[in-house]
């Protein structure tokens, strides 16, 4: 079956350092990926998504590039803020039967920006 | 412009109680509706999807059970609560075939703590 796995944390950065946190999937077919943000007490927000190979998604200065020759959706920010301190999760979707589109989430990477 | 409700925000109740939580979704018709939980530290567990009024799948054997009474309304419950209930439950909502690349959209999430 479908599963994500991304970088174990928490990864702590000084302000205005460079942001990688690694994402990798097993699926078959062609699944569109996705980055979810979360900030302390709250639910989980699009961040930005890729529906297909070479696919480039970003926003609020964060990028991700789908590569289906490495199964990899890696999440990258030239410059982080204290205000990014969040958790982000990885995640794959694609429609099941039944007219279900399911998400298979990775576990989560918990992001510390300290000033 | 669709938008996700969830209440309450959060809740502290006594193990052996019931429980009742509600998602409702405006702005959008037969969307599908997704009921997960977020242990402390832990990443999202997928509890109940569902396609359409009155549908239920469920992902995993538990004290929980889910009802959709109406087409956008999800209702998340227990007859006894147990310790091990407590968590983050978020519900969430996505469309049916032509929305791929969208996701879901989540509600805040319900911070539900038994004692």
């Amino acid at each position: 079956g479908d599963s994500v796995t991304q970088m174990e944390g928490p990864v702590t950065l000084s302000e205005e350092a460079f942001l990688t946190i690694n994402c990798t999937y097993t699926a078959t077919g062609y699944p569109s990926l996705f980055w979810y943000v979360q900030y302390p007490g709250e639910g989980l927000q699009l961040l930005l998504k890729a529906t297909k190979a070479d696919d480039k998604g970003s926003n609020k200065g964060f990028e991700a590039t789908y590569r289906k020759e490495t199964t990899s959706f890696h999440l990258e920010k030239g410059s982080v803020q204290v205000s990014d301190s969040a958790v982000y999760f990885c995640a794959l979707g694609r429609y099941s039967g039944a007219g279900s589109y399911q998400l298979t989430f990775g576990k989560g990477t918990k992001l510390s920006v300290i000033p | 412009s669709q938008t996700i409700h969830q209440w309450p925000a959060t809740l502290v109740q006594p193990v052996g109680s019931p429980l009742s939580l509600e998602c409702t979704v405006e702005g959008t018709s037969n969307p599908n509706l997704y009921w997960y939980r977020q242990a402390a530290g832990r990443g999202l567990q997928l509890l109940f999807y569902s396609v359409g009024i009155g549908q239920i799948s469920s992902e995993v054997p538990q004290n929980l059970s889910a009802s959709r009474p109406q087409d956008r309304q999800f209702i998340l419950s227990s007859k006894k609560l147990l310790l091990s209930d407590s968590g983050f439950y978020l519900c969430a909502w996505s469309g049916k075939t032509g929305d791929r690349g969208y996701g879901y959209t989540f509600g805040s999430g319900t911070r539900l703590t038994v004692v």
